[in-house]
């Protein structure tokens, strides 16, 4: 089984703190993202990586930035948390083949106050 | 660039009926197309998928779905529904083959509720 692990379920921060949000995947896939989902506005994908060291933004990286040094985990870090970035995360992983679905972490909610 | 639209935020319907999830998408070019369920506080899982062949595609606890070329569509579809499948649906599009950026983008969602 694909198992994409993130290493926190809930967290509280507080406005202003830097904030790390760890995903590890256990299937050697090229492919990792972070999702945002907002009530009404569904996914919205934030950064991917296809390969170690690369990344590329997606519909909404303002106000976060990623990192990936090995092949299996993929980290986004909220520079300044605010209180707009209270939310739920998502990370997911896939094949780089495109020929399959991506597979997902259990969320992290974010609460920052 | 592709897009995914999910018609209906939220869908009540009392269990046992039969249930439509609608979901369009607009892409230049050939996709492949998902439904995730997601239950309550739990990340997404795949129901079903579609890459090429046969139009219609089962997937997981008795769900299928039509892939319609002409119409941009990928509904979703439940003979009887029970109380166990109350979740967020959503709709998912990918461009297919190699791709650095072969990312998945996601509808809305809509949200099923059953009634007993």
């Amino acid at each position: 089984d694909v198992k994409v692990t993130q290493s926190s379920r809930y967290l509280v921060k507080r406005t202003g703190e830097k904030v790390f949000l760890e995903c590890v995947q256990d299937m050697d896939h090229e492919n990792m993202f972070w999702y945002r989902q907002d009530p009404g506005l569904g996914l919205r994908l934030i950064y991917f990586s296809y390969d170690v060291k690369m990344k590329e933004k997606g519909d909404i990286p303002e106000g976060y930035s990623v990192s990936r040094e090995k092949k299996e985990r993929f980290s986004l870090i909220l520079e300044s948390a605010s209180t707009n970035q209270t939310s739920m995360y998502l990370c997911a992983s896939r094949p780089q083949t495109g020929h399959t679905e991506a597979f997902f972490g259990q969320g992290t909610r974010l609460t920052v106050v | 660039a592709q897009s995914v639209t999910q018609l209906d935020s939220q869908v009540p319907v009392f269990e046992e009926a039969p249930v439509e999830l609608r979901c369009n998408y607009s892409s230049s070019v050939s996709v492949y197309l998902f439904w995730y369920v997601q239950y309550p506080n739990q990340g997404l899982q795949l129901l079903l998928k579609y890459l090429s062949g046969s139009t219609l595609v089962k997937g997981i606890n008795g769900f299928e779905a039509e892939f319609n070329k002409s119409q941009t569509s990928f509904h979703l579809r439940k003979p009887s529904v029970h109380i166990s499948d109350t979740a967020e649906y959503f709709c998912a599009v990918s461009p297919p083959g190699y791709s650095s950026a072969s990312k998945i983008i996601f509808g809305s969602g809509t949200r099923l509720s059953i009634r007993p």
